[in-house]
Order: C-alpha cells, then sequence, then structure tokens
C-alpha cells in the first residue's frame, strides 16, 4: 500500500533563517505531487505541484521554491524565512484524481 | 474558473443529532467531488468522493454525500454524529483535466459536538 512521509512533524525557525522540509511517497510509481499551506484558522492554499521529476508549477509568488530530485521526493525550501512564511505545510500525492495527504509540519517563525 | 463555497465556517450540533455540511461547487463539466476531514493538527483525511454513476455515494465513518447537479451541490451528511467526529471538513472539486490532478478546496467548516 501507498504512504507518504512528511517531516519534521514541528519546526521553529528564525527569521531569516534557510528552510528545508521534505517529503516522500512509498509504493506508487510517478505520482503527483503537492505543497500546501494552511495559516490559521483558513483554508488550503496549494502552493507548488510536480507531475513528474524536475517538473514544478508554481501556483503563488512567494518566498518558497519546491524541488523533485528523485521519483518520490519532493522538497520544500527557502533561502531566507519571513514571519509570514509560519503555518502548518501539508504535502500531498495524487493518483487516479484522488490526493492523499501527510500528516503536515507545524512551522513557527520567529 | 473552478471554486468552491462551503458556507458553513463553524456548525455546533448535539451528539447522536443529525448533521449536514453544504458544499457549493462552480464547475463547467462533470466534476469530480471530493469530502476531506480534518483532525488538529494532523493532515487530510479522505472521506468520500465522487467521479460518475450514483449520485448518492458512501463513505468512511458513516457518512454520505449527495451529488446534485441542478443545484451544484454536494452536501455531506450523517444521520447519527458522535463526540469523534468534532473536526474541520473541506469539500474540493478536482481543477480539470491537464491541471496536474489539482484540487480546489473549499474554506472548511469546522464541526464542534456538543454531548
Amino acid at each position: 500500500s501507498q504512504t507518504i512521509h512528511q517531516w519534521p512533524a514541528t519546526l521553529v525557525q528564525p527569521v531569516g533563517s534557510p528552510l528545508s522540509l521534505e517529503c516522500t511517497v512509498e509504493g506508487t510509481s510517478n505520482p503527483n505531487l503537492y505543497w500546501y499551506r494552511q495559516a490559521a484558522g483558513r483554508g488550503l492554499q496549494l502552493l507548488f505541484y510536480s507531475v513528474g521529476i524536475g517538473q514544478i508549477s508554481s501556483e503563488v509568488p512567494q518566498n518558497l521554491s519546491a524541488s523533485r530530485p528523485q521519483d518520490r521526493q519532493f522538497i520544500l525550501s527557502s533561502k531566507k524565512l519571513l514571519l509570514s512564511d509560519s503555518g502548518f505545510y501539508l504535502c500531498a500525492w495524487g493518483g487516479q484524481g484522488i490526493q492523499y495527504f501527510g500528516a503536515g509540519t507545524r512551522l513557527s517563525v520567529l | 474558473a473552478q471554486s468552491v463555497t462551503q458556507p458553513d465556517i463553524h456548525i455546533t450540533v448535539s451528539e447522536g443529532a443529525s448533521l449536514e455540511l453544504r458544499c457549493n461547487y462552480s464547475y463547467g463539466a462533470t466534476p469530480y467531488l471530493f469530502w476531506y476531514v480534518q483532525s488538529p493538527g494532523q493532515g487530510l483525511q479522505l472521506l468520500l468522493k465522487y467521479f460518475s454513476g450514483d449520485t448518492l455515494v458512501q463513505g468512511i465513518k458513516g457518512f454520505e454525500a449527495e451529488f446534485k447537479r441542478s443545484q451544484s451541490s454536494f452536501n455531506l451528511r450523517k444521520p447519527s454524529v458522535h463526540w469523534s467526529d468534532a473536526a474541520e471538513y473541506f469539500c474540493a472539486v478536482g481543477a480539470g483535466r491537464n491541471q496536474g490532478g489539482k484540487l480546489i478546496f473549499g474554506q472548511g467548516t469546522e464541526l464542534s459536538v456538543k454531548p
């Protein structure tokens, strides 16, 4: 069966520091991959999605970037975090029209 | 453009009472529709989906939803709510072909359950 791993679960970072969040999927090949952000009390905002290795689509202009170095690995990065980058980050993989979500990373930028 | 509206930001029901969460969508063709549930601090779990066929779909945890094309709605229902159903519920529509399998989510409805 397919599983999705996302880490770390919680992260506290100072403003201006770099960021790297990792997501990996097991049990499937060539999945679509997604990064979402969920601000407190708000819905999900799609940040990036990828339909294959090295193929990244950005949904909103921002301080973040994404990369897909391997088929089942999706990385969310920032060179310098802003206070506004705080939130709950969710990775998801998609197959046959359905998306399956990881457990999320709570990022606090102080 | 596709969109999803969940009119109720917060709903409170008593344990054992019935539940209906509303969802309206805007989409030009036959939509793929979904309901997800999110417990605090957790990821989203798929409750049910509609792709085609029978307009009344059954999901996990005793939930069901009905697709009504004429009303552009996909409301979620449960006959008897349990305290463990307290969570946030998201309705979503598939963004369409050639969109990388993207989903468009509503803003969510937070469900509280009174004992």
